[in-house]
Order: C-alpha cells, then sequence, then structure tokens
C-alpha cells in the first residue's frame, strides 16, 4: 500500500531554515509527481508546492516562491522541502502528497509539524 | 488565485440521513482538455486528509458508494446519501484546473 512518512519538522526562529523529507514507498516512484500540503494550526488546507516526475518546472504558492525549494531523489524514494527565511506564519502541519495523473493527489502522509517562533 | 467557497461551513446530521455539501469556485474549473478538476477530501480528527472524489463525480478506490459528487462550471456539490457515524470530520473540495490549487474552508460535518 501507498505510504508517505514526513520527517524534519520542528521549532525554528523566524528567518532561520528547515529541511522536511518524505520517504515514499508502494508505489513506483519515477513515475509520480510529489506535492507539499500546509494546515497551519485549526485551519484549513492550503497547496504548497508540486514537483512533476521528471524534477523540472516545479510550481509554487507566491507566498513561499523564493523561500521555499522542493526537489526529489528518486535513488532514495524521497521528497524535499527546503524552506528559508521562515516566517511565523509557515507555522504548519506539512504533508506530503502523491500525485494522481491527470490532476489531483490521492495520498497525503502524516504530516510533520513545523513552529516558527522566538 | 481561484477562491472555493464552500456551504455550508457546518452540519449536524442525523445517522441515516441524506447530507449535502456545496463548494463554488471563483472562476470556471474547466481545463482545456475538457475536464473539471474538482476533488473532495475527508478529514477526521487527528489524521490526514482522505481523497474521496476526484473529476466531480469519480468515487476514489474503497470510497462508499454513498458518497456523490456532481457539478459543473463554478458550482459542484458532494451528497452523502446516508450518513454513517464513521462519516463525521471536515470535509474540503478542492481545484486543480488552475495553478495554484485551492481548497475551499471546509466544511464540518458532525452526528
Amino acid at each position: 500500500q501507498v505510504q508517505l512518512v514526513e520527517s524534519g519538522g520542528g521549532v525554528v526562529q523566524p528567518g532561520g531554515s528547515l529541511r522536511l523529507s518524505c520517504v515514499a514507498s508502494g508505489f513506483s516512484f519515477n513515475d509520480y509527481g510529489l506535492h507539499w500540503v500546509r494546515q497551519a494550526p485549526g485551519k484549513g488546507l492550503e497547496w504548497v508546492t508540486f514537483i512533476h516526475y521528471h524534477g523540472n518546472n516545479p510550481d509554487y504558492i507566491d507566498s513561499v516562491r523564493g523561500r521555499f525549494t522542493i526537489s526529489r531523489d528518486n535513488s532514495k524514494n524521497t521528497v524535499y522541502l527546503q524552506m528559508n527565511s521562515l516566517r511565523a506564519e509557515d507555522t504548519a502541519v506539512y504533508y506530503c502528497a502523491k500525485d494522481k495523473v491527470p490532476r489531483t493527489m490521492d495520498y497525503l502522509g502524516q504530516g510533520t509539524l513545523v513552529t516558527v517562533s522566538s | 488565485d481561484i477562491v472555493m467557497t464552500q456551504t455550508p461551513l457546518s452540519l449536524s446530521v442525523t445517522p441515516g440521513q441524506p447530507a449535502s455539501i456545496s463548494c463554488r469556485s471563483s472562476l470556471s474549473l474547466l481545463y482545456s482538455d475538457g475536464t473539471y478538476y474538482l476533488s473532495w477530501y475527508l478529514q477526521k480528527s487527528g489524521q490526514s486528509p482522505q481523497l474521496l472524489i476526484y473529476e466531480v463525480s469519480n468515487r476514489f478506490s474503497g470510497v462508499p458508494d454513498r458518497f456523490s459528487g456532481s457539478g459543473s462550471g463554478t458550482d459542484f456539490t458532494l451528497k452523502i446519501s446516508r450518513v454513517e457515524a464513521e462519516d463525521v470530520g471536515v470535509y474540503y473540495c478542492m481545484q486543480s484546473s488552475h495553478v495554484p490549487w485551492t481548497f475551499g474552508q471546509g466544511t464540518k460535518v458532525e452526528i
């Protein structure tokens, strides 16, 4: 079965950096795009970024473009989210999600909590 | 960005009775390939969201047939024919016809 396991969350000061990882299993990782979706405490869901199966031309929401970078290592079945210049409003649970061709997400992991606070 | 507006934001239902959630987009969700990319997710308490419906009306694997989706253009609906206790949680619609993909605010369903 499809499994997505996120890690790397924690507490970081404003302006700091953090790298999230998501290890995938149960499907042919090389053939699918991956997303990151976040949920601020007590709030709704927000799509953050997407990387294609080939790793080119990722998409980002405006609020993180230039600060966050999504990447993938197909040899490790892992997708990453490098988060720089973190702000308080980036505080959220970050979920990794598998893309469902052509345009949706079918499985999400359990999430990892990122807290940006001084 | 496309704004997704769900109504109602809260819904109290009786087991065995039907329930309906509306989702309206600020722009048509018709994609260039002729498909409406509108999905529905359920987030149960303490869990990650799970896909229920994709492309307006297609039930995802393992989703009971009491769940159905419909709509076109900018107006979409999720219906539960007979609510069961396990259906409680927050329901989100999501559009993926336009980047960035965006979610509705969520509808909390409780018994």
